[in-house]
């Protein structure tokens, strides 16, 4: 079955500071690894694609990286503007349909 | 751009209504989805549609049923709502094989 697991839930930074989300997947057969940013009651937005292992999208304070296991969402110099849900999700090759993780819930501070 | 349409942005419904959600998109995408999000579940998966008049389920399609009779709409019915499908529901189209786009969800409460 195919699994997506994100962490951590939620994770709190001052503004400027650095960090890393991480979304680890189970899929036989990755077609794609889609990453998109949430706001409190609206739909998710979309932010990057990656397809194959090694591949990197960057936008902005953003940089999304892709390995066979696991996909990591940098976010550089963060600004409150930037606290949102991150959700991440696998499409298996064959489908056009998604499984998501449960999201990491970003609160940047000023 | 992309643009997915949903036609509430808030419901409130009563047990046991037939409630009908409608979700529009303009990018002449073959395929249509519906999710519901729930605190601590994340986005699950209803129905999905790749054509005019297909449709599959999702992981979660008791108690909905869907419609697709024209290939910009695409309908999600609660044929007895029940206070547990109050939730968060999204709707999203894509091309195949990429990045599926997002309507601005309907917030749903059933009473």
């Amino acid at each position: 079955e195919d699994q997506v697991t994100q962490s951590p839930e939620a994770l709190r930074l001052q503004e400027g500071e650095s960090s890393s989300l991480n979304c680890s997947y189970t899929v036989s057969g990755l077609r794609g690894l889609f990453w998109y940013r949430q706001d409190p009651g609206k739909g998710p937005e979309f932010l990057f694609t990656l397809y194959s292992a090694g591949e990197e999208k960057e936008k902005e304070r953003l940089k999304a990286t892709l390995t066979k296991k696991e996909s990591f969402l940098h976010i550089t110099a963060p600004k409150p503007e930037d606290s949102a849900t991150y959700l991440c999700a696998v499409q298996k090759e064959g489908y056009s349909t998604l499984t998501f993780g449960k999201g990491t819930m970003l609160l940047v501070s000023p | 751009d992309v643009k997915v349409t949903q036609s509430s942005r808030y419901l409130v419904k009563r047990t046991g209504e037939k409630v009908f959600l409608e979700c529009v998109q303009d990018m002449d995408h073959e395929n249509m989805f519906w999710y519901r999000q729930d605190p601590g579940l994340g986005l699950r998966l209803i129905y999905f549609s790749y054509d005019v008049k297909m449709k599959e389920k999702g992981d979660i399609p008791e108690g909905y049923s869907v419609s697709r009779e024209k290939k910009e709409r695409f309908s999600l019915i609660l044929e007895s709502a029940s206070t547990n499908q109050t939730s968060m529901y999204l709707c999203a189209s894509s091309l195949t094989a990429f990045e599926a786009f997002f309507g601005q969800g309907t917030r749903l409460t059933v009473v």
